[in-house]
């Protein structure tokens, strides 16, 4: 089983469509997580980081399942601008210790928003 | 601001020569990455330094070297390319490595 698992997709939806995204981590250790969006031919760039009661930013809500190991990303309101990759990323590595920042990147989910 | 930069952009390479990708960062970040970007397979962690003078090894490390001699630089080095380290090679640096990496543009390679 892969450490860190999406769903590739890919999803394609219309302009307004809300759509949702999960990932599934196999180590219950860890301590931190994140999405991040990579457009294509690009470097990945951090979109959100993921805590334990849930966060939001603008039309982006991230919730993290700690009993399931999961964590989601829900995009409300599409728009062409949100078609990219969206890559689940998880730190196994306790803060302070001899290797943390070691994280774990999903495969990725493809996004395609047309109008 | 560069913040971090990455050369060359893109190579091709004929198997069993050596190659080395640089990677600069301008942000006074502790930490350092190497990841190798395939399709269906994700990023993958190559070698990694919390601090420079120290390095250490991550998913697939084989086939790889790094230095870290000081803060900003980082350096890949292939020592006898293979067709299988074909791949885009990102650089990424993090202050406290706490979880947000910034990332390079990334080195485009392909070995022939």
């Amino acid at each position: 089983r892969k450490e860190v698992e999406q769903d590739p997709g890919p999803f394609n939806v219309p302009e307004g469509a809300t759509v949702a995204f999960n990932c599934t981590y196999s180590n219950s250790a860890s301590q931190s997580f994140f999405w991040y969006r990579q457009d294509c031919r690009k470097e990945p760039k951090l979109l959100m980081s993921v805590y334990s009661s849930g966060n939001e930013d603008g039309r982006f809500t991230a919730q993290l399942n700690r009993a399931s190991q999961y964590i989601s990303l829900l995009i409300r309101d599409s728009k062409l601008s949100d078609s990219a990759t969206y890559l689940c990323v998880v730190n196994m590595e306790r803060a302070g210790g001899t290797s943390y920042g070691k994280l774990t990147f999903g495969q990725g989910t493809i996004l395609t928003v047309h109008p | 601001t560069a913040g971090i930069t990455q050369a060359p952009t893109s190579q091709i390479l004929a198997a069993g020569r050596s190659m080395t990708l640089r990677c600069t960062q301008d942000m006074r970040h502790n930490a350092m990455y190497w990841y190798r970007q395939d399709l269906g397979l994700g990023l993958r962690l190559i070698h990694y330094s919390n601090t420079a003078g120290t390095t250490g090894k991550g998913e697939v490390p084989d086939g790889y070297s790094v230095s870290r001699a000081n803060t900003d630089d980082f350096p890949l080095t292939l020592a006898s390319a293979v067709p299988s380290q074909t791949s885009v090679y990102f650089c990424a640096s993090s202050y406290s490595g706490t979880g947000e990496l910034f990332f390079g543009e990334g080195s485009r390679l392909t070995v022939l």
